[in-house]
């Protein structure tokens, strides 16, 4: 049963360190997304890649939040420096076509 | 006004109830939509998906798109405790949104047995 892998979980760091969170997508998928949760404003989404280059990441605070896919089994989405209002839960999803498949998300706590 | 308006609820209902939860979309380029659900601390789990209008089932899960009133439902017969979740739709069209999708803000159900 493939699924996507995302770690860590959970992470509770200081305001002002740097956040590494990891996303393994489903083998033979070609797109990847990055998306944060949060109770007030929903879904939103970070960052695209098709084919391991970036599409659009016009959802990311772009002074503080950059992603990657070094190779096609690992994505990155990183926060240097991170502040409280980064709080959130952040989903990876990995897709071939139209339809995506979610992670089970980091919860990110920053004090 | 956004793309997609989904309400919020919480929606509860008894064991056994048929659901319906209801999106609203306003861009007419959507091509394809879907259905998730989300349980309480998990990632959002594919339900279902459907690229026209009509009607498409699924065990208990009864997909509905109308193009034409720009508006989706997903229909849950006997409903059972274990649907207890958030229902997310999702919607996308390849020429303007490429492989994304627009999500809804989902609608939390509760089914009480």
């Amino acid at each position: 049963d493939a699924r996507v892998t995302q770690t860590p979980r959970h992470k509770v760091t200081e305001m002002g360190q740097e956040v590494t969170m990891r996303c393994q997508p489903i083998l033979g998928h070609n797109t990847v997304f990055w998306y944060r949760q949060t109770m007030m404003q929903g879904l939103e989404l970070l960052a695209y890649f098709r084919n391991r280059a970036p599409l659009d990441d016009s959802g990311m605070p772009k002074d503080r939040f950059s992603a990657e896919m070094p190779d096609a089994t690992l994505a990155t989405l990183k926060i240097q420096p991170s502040e409280p209002r980064d709080s959130a839960v952040y989903f990876c999803a990995s897709g071939f076509g139209d339809t995506q498949y979610f992670g089970p998300g980091t919860r990110l706590t920053v004090l | 006004q956004k793309e997609v308006e989904q309400d919020p609820g919480p929606l509860s209902v008894p064991e056994g109830a048929i659901v319906s939860l209801n999106c609203t979309y306003s861009n007419s380029a959507f091509q394809y939509f879907m259905w998730y659900r989300q349980y309480s601390r998990k990632g959002p789990e594919l339900l279902m998906y459907t690229y026209s209008s009509g009607n498409k089932e699924d065990g208990r899960f009864t997909a509905q798109v109308d193009k034409s009133s720009k508006y989706i439902s997903l229909f849950i017969r006997d409903s059972q405790p274990s649907d207890s979740a958030t229902y997310l739709c999702a919607m996308g069209g390849r020429a303007e949104y490429g492989n994304k999708l627009v999500f809804g803000a989902g609608t939390i159900l509760r089914v009480k047995s």
